[in-house]
């Protein structure tokens, strides 16, 4: 069955720096365009960036853009997310979302990033 | 950018029905997907493309999408239906994937 783990979440200091991953199983990773999405504490869940199947088409929210940096390896079955510069206002839960339907068909449970001095 | 308008909360006696809306300028000419959120546990899409369902979400759960407003339905509530919904969409002027703001669905 589908399976996505999010991980490298954890505690930083405004201006510094992490990666995510997102690891899949259980499809063709190469043939699904892939999510971050997160959630503040208590807030609603925010889309943040989508890539495409082959890593060329790439979309970012307007909060993390020139900020973030999506990838992908398809080899791997796995999906980044390079986060610099980063914020308080940064800090949620990061989901990784399979897109399909439209919408987002499965989600991994998540990583927490706090972002605190 | 592109606003969807949720209402924060809906409560609804086990049995009856619960009507979560979205409202967003003209969203009838959008796909509005909904998901189930549970405390402490990630994201479930109930409903896609406005009014269908994936594989083992049950019939219970049903949408709608017309003019300003998209509707999802939940007959017969239950207990285990008490969690936050979301509402989502994409809006192709921005590139960007819009979600509301979220209905807590309290089961009395």
């Amino acid at each position: 069955q589908v399976h996505l783990v999010e991980s490298g979440g954890g505690l930083v200091k405004p201006g510094g720096s992490l990666r995510l991953s997102c690891a899949a199983s259980g499809f063709t990773f190469s043939d699904y365009y892939m999510n971050w999405i997160r959630q503040a504490p208590g807030k609603g869940l925010e889309w943040i960036s989508y890539i495409s199947s082959s890593g060329r088409t790439i979309f970012y929210a307007d909060s993390v853009k020139g900020r973030f940096t999506i990838s992908r390896d398809n080899a791997k079955n796995s999906v980044f997310l390079q986060m610099n510069s980063l914020r308080v206002e940064d800090t949620a839960v990061y989901y990784c979302g399979r897109y399909r339907y439209g919408g987002f068909d499965y989600w991994g449970q998540g990583t927490l990033v706090s972002v605190s001095s | 950018s592109y606003v969807l308008t949720q209402p924060p909360s809906v409560s609804v006696a086990p049995g009856k029905t619960a009507s979560i809306t979205c409202g967003g300028d003209n969203i009838g000419t959008k796909s509005v997907h909904w998901y189930q959120q549970k405390p402490g546990q990630a994201p479930v899409m109930v409903i896609y493309y406005d009014s269908d369902r994936p594989s083992g979400i049950p019939e219970r759960f049903s949408g709608s999408n017309s003019g300003n407003t998209a509707t999802l339905t939940i007959s017969r509530v239950e207990a285990g239906d008490e969690a936050d919904y979301h509402c989502q969409v994409w809006d192709s002027t921005s590139e960007h994937y819009v979600f509301g703001s979220g209905t807590k669905v309290t089961v009395l």
